[in-house]
């Protein structure tokens, strides 16, 4: 296992188009989490699955944010007509089990907006 | 949210033994302190956690205070490669939240040779 992947590395995309990124955890993580990073600030959360059920989702993530895990595995998150503030790097963690085990994060997905 | 205090930044000398402090008054008896660190251009790592006893790992050791109202990781020989933003997190184990890693600014730790 090679740990968790997220492609793309990077998305370039203008003011106005949807954005979807990918996110492969480590096999048979039942935990998958949605993180947003902006230069100079922590990671901040988005959204967490069990499995396929999403079970907390961020204030932070508006209508615009949609993220799936179909049959607990990958998950996407989806960006709709997105805007300038959504520049940032998008990170995705799993984990096996709850609050006694280590969480395993991808390396991003840069997104920039023009 | 569990909240957590840490400096801003720390400097180290190359090989010398460095203390990150965090302050975590408002803990619950089951939550477990974890912490993470992240190097440049790179997601977060894993490094520590521990609930009520010190712990140690190849990475670093971790000692919590009896009252569990603070933490503080230790680095026993810092070196170039350790430079990065370090954060404590108390990640919940009961409610809504249960599991969630909430990060706060974290303390970023700069190594001089």
């Amino acid at each position: 296992d090679t740990g968790v992947s997220q492609n793309p590395r990077h998305k370039i995309t203008k003011r106005g188009q949807n954005v979807t990124f990918r996110c492969d955890p480590i096999s048979e993580h039942n935990r998958l989490y949605w993180y947003r990073q902006t230069l100079g600030q922590g990671p901040e959360f988005l959204t967490y699955f069990q499995n396929e059920a999403q079970l907390e989702k961020s204030r932070l993530l508006s209508d615009r944010f949609s993220a799936e895990r179909p049959k607990g595995s990958f998950s996407t998150l989806e960006i709709q007509r997105t805007e300038q503030g959504d520049s940032a790097m998008y990170l995705c963690a799993s984990s096996q089990g709850v609050s006694n085990t280590e969480a395993f994060f991808g390396q991003g997905t840069r997104l920039t907006v023009v | 949210d569990a909240k957590t205090t840490q400096p801003n930044s720390m400097e180290s000398n190359e090989e010398e033994p460095v203390h990150l402090p965090c302050n975590h008054s408002t803990i619950s008896g089951t939550d477990y302190i974890h912490w993470y660190r992240q190097l440049p251009s790179q997601g977060p790592e894993y490094v520590i956690h521990g609930l009520t006893s010190n712990v140690n790992n190849r990475m670093a050791s971790l000692a919590i205070a009896e009252d569990r109202k603070s933490s503080t990781l230790i680095l026993h020989r810092a070196t170039l490669r350790d430079a990065a933003v370090y954060y404590c997190i108390l990640r919940l184990n009961y409610g809504g939240s249960q599991g969630n890693l909430i990060f706060g600014k974290g303390t970023k730790l700069s190594v001089k040779p």
